[in-house]
């Protein structure tokens, strides 16, 4: 079955280090995307890919980095520069046509310790 | 700008009906519901795309009003599988030219036996 893999599910950072989130999507969907959820704050976009090797800054960008290098990988790395970075991270992908909504992953807990 | 969902919770009896109101300050290309059960993805419900149609999906449908860029979310005769909490996504342009999605907060809605 297509789908959208993240891993890993539960991660732990410790302060001043970088971690890389995997998103690994075989929907062959063009666009993909990054969004972080914060208890009663919705999901808010950090990063957005439409096509490979290229990819924008989205609201909350500042302390993540991306790459697109593949159509199938969409990672994500919250760096030492990002003060805040405990939260539920969610990979999405769409399809150019839209009518199907967003795929989303199941998720990556961040934690610092 | 997030869009704006009201009410914030919803507690119903099984059986009984609830509407989830989305409006956003900005102009809008369509508008999607999604549905996020406790630790889990975002499932995408629906899609409505300008000309105020109304969508359904089961028991579930929805409007969308343009002009006012507005769209409810109708949950009628509610089954316990509907607890959860919904989220409206809003379309909108971005200065790269390609278009995303800006969730509002979410409304959490609790069907109880």
């Amino acid at each position: 079955d297509g789908g959208i893999t993240q891993s890993p599910k539960y991660l732990f950072r410790k302060e001043g280090q970088n971690v890389t989130l995997s998103c690994e999507q075989n929907l062959n969907h063009d666009a993909m995307y990054w969004y972080r959820q914060d208890p009663g704050q919705g999901l808010r976009l950090i990063y957005y890919s439409q096509i490979v090797n290229d990819f924008q800054k989205g609201d909350i960008a500042e302390g993540y980095s991306v790459s697109r290098e593949k159509k199938e990988s969409f990672p994500l790395t919250v760096t030492s520069a990002q003060k805040n970075p405990t939260a539920f991270y969610l990979c999405a992908s769409m399809s150019k046509g839209r009518l199907g909504g967003y795929t989303f992953g199941s998720g990556t807990r961040l934690t610092v310790v | 700008q997030q869009p704006v969902q009201s009410p914030q919770a919803v507690i119903l009896r099984e059986g009984e009906d609830a509407v989830i109101n989305c409006s956003s300050s900005k102009a809008l290309y369509s508008v999607h519901w999604y549905r996020q059960k406790h630790g889990e993805a975002p499932v995408f419900l629906m899609i409505l795309l300008k000309g105020g149609e109304q969508k359904g999906h089961e028991k579930i449908s929805a409007s969308f009003n343009e002009k006012k860029q507005q769209s409810s979310l109708y949950l009628t005769a509610s089954q316990l599988s509907y607890s959860g909490t919904y989220f409206c996504g809003t379309e909108n342009l971005r200065n790269s030219g390609y278009s995303t999605l800006t969730f509002g907060k979410g409304t959490m809605l609790l069907v109880s036996p």
